[in-house]
């Protein structure tokens, strides 16, 4: 069974552009929820996606955005990139929604320069 | 707010013996935590989950302790092992909206010593 998948694995952006990440959850899970993990914030959350719904947001300016899919895929895109975005986008995908463990994928590590 | 802190960023234990990480949470609400093992390169593993009706729970070789009064979390790892090296965070599900939204602690690096 394959885990959750992020592409691409590396990106460097440069301030000013836009970036689009992509996930895919396990099949057959319809939650995705992203996060951003940087040394000096941690972990973040940044949004949660459910039948290509948003249900549940981050603080996040809304340069951050994100869509999901029918077959569950999301994709997040950033932007009017900014230095302080560097960082490693997670996604994560869960069976049912609340009261269940998560899957992470690799994540996707972003430079801006 | 909702907060989620760990009491030490570094822990170094020896091979074999048990290693204990704490974390401490404020939002006396929350009703489901999460354990986390991140390595270098790689996404959060889960490890074990407890909720707020439990005050312990075990798996192989790993038990989580729920102290409410306190509001307080605690990770066990019986017999380290350099495997076990690591970044572990507690998380708690804020189940906002009925959703999936985890807070996350800072961190704690295990380093196990030969």
């Amino acid at each position: 069974k394959a885990g959750v998948t992020q592409t691409p694995r590396y990106l460097i952006k440069t301030r000013g552009q836009q970036v689009t990440l992509s996930c895919s959850p396990i099949s057959g899970h319809r939650s995705v929820s992203w996060y951003q993990q940087t040394p000096g914030q941690g972990l973040q959350f940044l949004f949660e996606y459910f039948s290509e719904t948003q249900r549940n947001k981050g603080n996040f300016p809304g340069r951050f955005s994100g869509r999901q899919f029918s077959n569950s895929r999301s994709e997040m895109n950033v932007s009017t990139l900014e230095l302080g975005d560097s960082a490693l986008y997670l996604c994560a995908s869960s069976l049912a929604k609340g009261l269940s463990g998560y899957t992470f994928g690799s994540g996707t590590r972003l430079t801006v320069v | 707010g909702e907060s989620v802190g760990l009491h030490l960023p570094t822990l170094s234990v020896q091979e074999g013996d048990n290693s204990i990480i704490n974390c401490a949470y404020s939002n006396s609400a929350s009703d489901y935590f999460i354990w986390y093992k991140q390595e270098s390169g790689k996404g959060p593993q889960f490890i074990i989950d407890i909720r707020s009706n439990m005050d312990k729970r075990q798996g192989q070789r790993v038990t989580v302790l729920l102290n409410k009064t306190v509001k307080h979390l605690s990770l066990q790892i019986a017999a380290t092992q350099p495997g076990d090296s690591a970044v572990y965070f507690c998380a708690e599900n804020g189940l906002t909206g009925g959703g999936n939204k985890l807070t996350f602690g800072t961190g704690t690096q295990l380093k196990v010593e030969l």
